[in-house]
């Protein structure tokens, strides 16, 4: 069964700092990997699709990358900020398919 | 275009009842997805349905069941409620079983009691 892990489980960082989230999965086998952030109560929202063919995804101050040989992702947060602040989880796939199996996430707080 | 709607947003029921969970897809998606979440075990996947045929199933038991309706509208029901069946059940969308983002909707939170 995949087993994925998310280093760190918390992070506080002053704004304005980069910031790298970690993650990783016992079987690398990954085919594709999502990265979502989640709101105290809320449901997930997407934040980058690393799709088969690719190795890295970028949006705005995001980009995420997938080692696929070692089965680690790295999520890179640019210039943070406190609206940036909640959970991130990251979620892979190990065969075209929608069953996604998710990370323990990571709690962000920007401090302002 | 609007989201994936959930309800009810909130749910309170005793040990022992049964309960549906409501699932609406962003429109022209065919896929749904639900999954649980707990403080404890994090987000797993209960099953997925793909044009009405349930095409994958997590490791739950027979007491969650689920079904998808031709407008791809979908339903969970959860029979003979245990207290740690406790959760926010999540239910995603997307277009189709390829590579495609999901989408989430904002959730049915769930107290047993």
């Amino acid at each position: 069964k995949q087993e994925v892990t998310q280093i760190p489980a918390a992070l506080s960082v002053p704004e304005g700092e980069n910031l790298v989230l970690n993650c990783s999965f016992t079987d690398s086998a990954i085919y594709n990997l999502q990265w979502f952030r989640q709101d105290p109560g809320k449901g997930l929202t997407s934040l980058l699709l690393i799709q088969s063919s690719q190795r890295e995804q970028t949006s705005g101050r995001l980009n995420a990358s997938l080692d696929k040989s070692s089965g680690r992702s790295t999520l890179y947060i640019a210039a943070s900020q406190p609206g940036d602040s909640a959970t991130y989880l990251c979620a892979g796939a190990e065969y075209t398919g929608n069953q996604f199996y998710f990370g323990t996430g990571t709690s962000l707080t920007v401090i302002p | 275009k609007a989201g994936v709607t959930q309800t009810p947003r909130y749910l309170i029921k005793t040990r022992g009842q049964q309960v549906t969970l409501s699932c609406s897809p962003i429109s022209g998606h065919r896929s749904v997805s639900w999954y649980q979440q707990t403080p404890g075990q994090g987000l797993q996947f209960l099953f997925e349905y793909f044009s009405e045929t349930q095409r994958n199933k997590g490791n739950f038991p027979g007491r969650f069941s689920g079904r998808q309706f031709s407008n791809s509208r979908s339903e969970m029901n959860v029979s003979t409620l245990e207290l740690g069946d406790s959760a926010l059940y999540l239910c995603a969308s997307s277009f189709d079983r390829g590579e495609e983002t999901q989408y989430f909707g904002p959730g049915t939170r769930l107290l047993v009691l």
